[in-house]
């Protein structure tokens, strides 16, 4: 069974402070990870994808893979009231055309 | 802009009464996903179509059928729903020699009475 791990959660993080979100999966020929943010009562949004080894940077998020140790995280710098939201990691399931997704994080922000 | 459409966005259906979902993309993507969330829940993938081929998830209860009639367009058809069944149920597509990233639709609020 494949598996993808996350703090549930909630991670409360103070305006204009880091958030850092983490997740483990279990698939070792995974390829491709992905990060979704996802208000409430709203479908999944793309927010990071990264396929090599490192950091990724776009605005204010920076994605991190480390594929030795079957880790990605997610950072968010000047954390704001409106990234209150849960985020879900999901990892490309290496034999087959599917996305495997963590149970997601709760992420608020407190003024 | 493409995008991922949803109809509609919200159903009320009867206790054993058949529902059929829809979905359509401007993507022109190659691959459909169907998935149920329920709150507080992760989505869980019922089936999806890589091309014509389509592909059930082991736990995929037989009341959940689909069709795809084409690239564009892919139903799902709930034959005798359940209070159970009660959820979001959502569409995303993802094209091959991509990293299979994936869009979402909206999503369907599906209410069972």
């Amino acid at each position: 069974q494949k598996e993808v791990e996350q703090n549930s959660g909630p991670l409360s993080v103070p305006e204009g402070a880091i958030a850092s979100l983490n997740c483990t999966y279990s698939d070792r020929g995974s390829q491709s990870f992905f990060w979704y943010r996802q208000y409430s009562g709203k479908s999944p949004e793309l927010i990071m994808f990264i396929y090599s080894n490192g950091d990724k940077e776009d605005g204010r998020f920076t994605a991190q893979l480390n594929k030795a140790s079957q880790y990605v995280s997610l950072l968010i710098r000047d954390s704001q009231p409106s990234d209150s939201a849960t985020y879900l990691c999901a990892v490309k399931d290496s034999s087959a055309s599917k996305i495997i997704f963590g149970s997601g994080t709760r992420l608020s922000i407190r003024p | 802009d493409a995008m991922v459409i949803q109809n509609p966005r919200y159903q009320v259906t009867q206790f054993g009464k058949p529902v059929t979902l829809s979905c359509s993309q401007t993507l022109n993507h190659n691959v459909m996903y169907w998935y149920q969330q329920k709150s507080s829940q992760a989505p869980k993938l019922l089936f999806h179509y890589y091309d014509k081929d389509f592909n059930n998830e082991a736990d995929t209860p037989d009341n959940f059928q689909s069709r795809r009639p084409n690239t564009s367009f892919c139903f799902l058809d709930i034959r005798s729903p359940g209070l159970g069944d009660a959820a979001m149920y959502l569409c995303a597509t993802s094209r091959e020699g991509s990293g299979y990233e994936q869009y979402f639709g909206p999503g369907t609020r599906l209410t069972v009475t």
